[in-house]
């Protein structure tokens, strides 16, 4: 979606490295998501933000940390990649009065 | 905790048949959303539904919620190619004092013989 992009869009890193993904929007929706999706376990939320600088932790936050120092951007920080997140990555966005999320396209994050 | 349970996981059928995806939840459903995956791609809205009886249709898919809000189905009707992929639905669930999140069902992997 045009809207909505991510970064990088694949990655392998070696376990106890630092990664960043980038979740770029040009919708100025409020809301931004970052899921992980894995077989067996299906979408699962990590992290959300509803505003700048105001960031909440979701279901499976543990080993991940966000930043959202403007609207359009929210980055998820893996501090020290281990093999359990090796996943593929989802940001999506919301706004009230707009029906639906919107998804980007995904990063597929590699630990090895 | 809210859980979504979809069924079938997964679903071949012949090019022209029709066919129903479940989703049933274990609570009452506010906001109820089907979703699209092809493999390796992100996720296409298709549909939103939030009234007990609820029905929408967008080209040969109609989606249903049911009155007491705990169930929905995704119905296709004359399958295509263009229908394989992945369903899932979505639940709005509230965290705090944010707009909703959205939970999953583990999806319905749907394939199209033609």
């Amino acid at each position: 979606d045009a809207g909505i992009t991510q970064s990088p869009r694949h990655k392998v890193t070696e376990t106890g490295t630092p990664v960043t993904l980038r979740c770029h929007q040009t919708e100025n929706h409020r809301y931004m998501y970052w899921y992980r999706q894995d077989p067996g376990h299906g979408l699962r939320l990590i992290h959300y933000s509803y505003g700048v600088k105001d960031t909440d932790k979701g279901e499976v936050s543990d080993g991940y940390s966000v930043s959202r120092s403007k609207t359009e951007d929210f980055l998820l920080t893996l501090e020290s990649a281990t093999s359990s997140q090796t996943s593929v990555y989802f940001c999506a966005i919301s706004e009230p009065g707009y029906e639906g999320y919107t998804f980007g396209s995904g990063t597929r994050l590699t630990v090895v | 905790s809210q859980e979504l349970e979809q069924s079938p996981q997964s679903l071949i059928v012949q090019e022209g048949k029709n066919l129903t995806i479940n989703c049933t939840s274990s609570k009452t459903l506010y906001g109820l959303y089907w979703y699209k995956q092809k493999y390796g791609e992100g996720l296409i809205f298709l549909m939103m539904l939030q009234k007990g009886g609820e029905e929408k249709s967008h080209e040969k898919i109609t989606a249903k919620l049911d009155e007491k809000k705990q169930q929905s189905s995704l119905h296709i009707t004359a399958s295509q190619p263009s229908h394989a992929g992945i369903y899932l639905c979505g639940a709005d669930v509230g965290y705090g004092g944010s707009q909703g999140n959205l939970i999953f069902g583990k999806g319905t992997k749907l394939s199209v013989k033609p």
